[in-house]
């Protein structure tokens, strides 16, 4: 079963910063990675597909990078609805399992 | 605008099955997309369960494949859920959502819906 770890897992930051989430796979998964965001009390919502694809909707500001077993999500400037949790998602293997997610806090 | 709508029982007793059913709204499940069900537990993260195609082909989580049933209906634009002899370790939001092939990313999720497992 591959295993997806993200770090941090939790991490504080101020609107404007650059903020990047790190998600390693336990073995290589190729681009088959996907990040999604999660606010309190609602559901996940897509972010980027295949690594590095924005999904139509997310404003530019989101980014993701990597390839085989590390993979980054990048938020170029932290705007105030962009404190929630985050998620990588790996679609390589049919467990399709997620990293445990990152909290992001207002410093 | 896709719609997806989670119902069924918020609390099953230990040992019974798990059902669920997933509401499909402006968008026919016949055209394509894979269909999923995720699931959380209270404060923890997510899980796949499973995802079916329209004509019936089923992707499952091997950790869960031997208790997880998901079929689909397409006259009625739903799919469904069933998990068999749960605990309580199955307490948690389900979600079905729509799932794009190739990323097998979910692309629009329901709301979510709430199951306990206790007696």
């Amino acid at each position: 079963d591959i295993q997806m770890t993200q770090s941090p897992s939790s991490l504080s930051a101020s609107v404007g910063d650059r903020v990047t989430i790190t998600c390693r796979a336990s073995q290589s998964i190729s681009s088959n990675l996907n990040w999604y965001q999660q606010k309190p009390g609602k559901a996940p919502n897509l972010l980027i597909y295949a690594a590095s694809s924005l999904q139509s909707g997310v404003p530019s500001r989101f980014s993701g990078s990597g390839s085989g077993t590390d993979f980054t999500l990048t938020i170029s400037s932290l705007q105030p609805e962009d404190f929630a949790t985050y998620y990588c998602q790996q679609s390589y293997s049919t467990s399709y399992s997620f990293g445990q997610g990152t909290k992001l806090e207002i410093k | 605008q896709v719609q997806l709508q989670e119902s069924g029982p918020g609390l099953v007793k230990p040992s019974e099955t798990l059902s669920l059913t997933c509401d499909v709204s402006g968008y026919s499940i016949s055209s394509g997309y894979y269909w999923g069900w995720i699931r959380q537990p209270p404060g923890k993260g997510l899980e796949w369960i499973g995802s079916i195609y329209h004509s019936g082909s089923t992707y499952y989580n091997p950790s869960l494949k031997s208790r997880v049933t998901i079929s689909v209906d397409t006259s009625k634009n739903q799919f469904s859920l069933k998990l068999i002899s749960v605990t309580a370790a199955d307490t948690a939001v389900y979600y079905c959502a729509r799932v794009v092939p190739a990323p097998m990313a979910a692309g629009y999720w329901g709301q979510g819906t709430l199951v306990t497992v206790s007696s």
